[in-house]
């Protein structure tokens, strides 16, 4: 019941640049969360957006929604070394499903 | 501090042991449900439940059993591991339901020889 696609599978920047991350989804949704898992460790909450919004911000993330295209979007500015992780962006159309995650690695 | 707690983090066992694998939350939330993590996978539910006594089935259930007899507890149980069970296992809570936002423990990783 695969739903989010993220876009790219993996993603390698230098620190200061910035990282952009896509979802797919095929059927329509009620919300679109993204999270955050450092390698091994739980998955955090980063931003829900709701079907009705369009863009969303929160700190040095800023995450679109394209209802018409089926896509969403998360963008991390300036990122740091820190921000190496996977990040998942997870549909809510009948129940929540996962991606398979976008690995970033953001180099000092 | 508001957490959801899993014990235990890392185990191996043998193949038809029973294990349970403890999940709490504090935070007074309805809603908890059970992942697991496979590399090329993704996170794919098991079990959830709604609130205390009412438990579904995810999408992978077999060789899974779940409990909810308190709101804070959840655990998975494991009555005769297999190998193809060795994963990474993940507990998460929501308050209002099991599309808000969720809460995520820590994960458990389970070997299974």
């Amino acid at each position: 019941s695969q739903q989010g696609e993220e876009d790219p599978q993996a993603l390698s920047i230098q620190e200061g640049e910035n990282a952009t991350m896509n979802c797919s989804y095929k059927t329509s949704i009620n919300n679109l969360q993204w999270y955050r898992q450092n390698s091994g460790r739980g998955l955090v909450h980063l931003i829900l957006i709701r079907s009705n919004e369009r863009e969303k911000h929160s700190g040095r993330l800023r995450v679109t929604l394209d209802t018409s295209k089926k896509s969403s979007s998360l963008l991390i500015t300036a990122s740091r070394a820190a921000d190496t992780a996977s990040y998942f962006c997870a549909t809510d159309s009948e129940k929540l499903v996962f991606g398979k995650g976008t690995k970033l690695t953001v180099n000092p | 501090e508001a957490q959801v707690t899993q014990n235990p983090r890392y185990l191996i066992t043998v193949t038809g042991k029973k294990l349970t694998v403890t999940c709490s939350q504090n935070m007074n939330h309805e809603y908890m449900s059970w992942y697991r993590q496979d590399p090329g996978l993704g996170l794919r539910q098991i079990y959830y439940s709604m609130n205390v006594e009412v438990t579904d089935k995810g999408d992978v259930p077999e060789g899974y059993k779940v409990s909810r007899k308190e709101k804070r507890n959840f655990p998975l149980i494991l009555e005769s591991p297999s190998p193809n069970q060795t994963s990474l296992y993940f507990c998460a809570s929501s308050l209002d339901s099991l599309r808000g936002e969720l809460f995520f423990g820590e994960g458990s990783r389970l070997t299974v020889l």
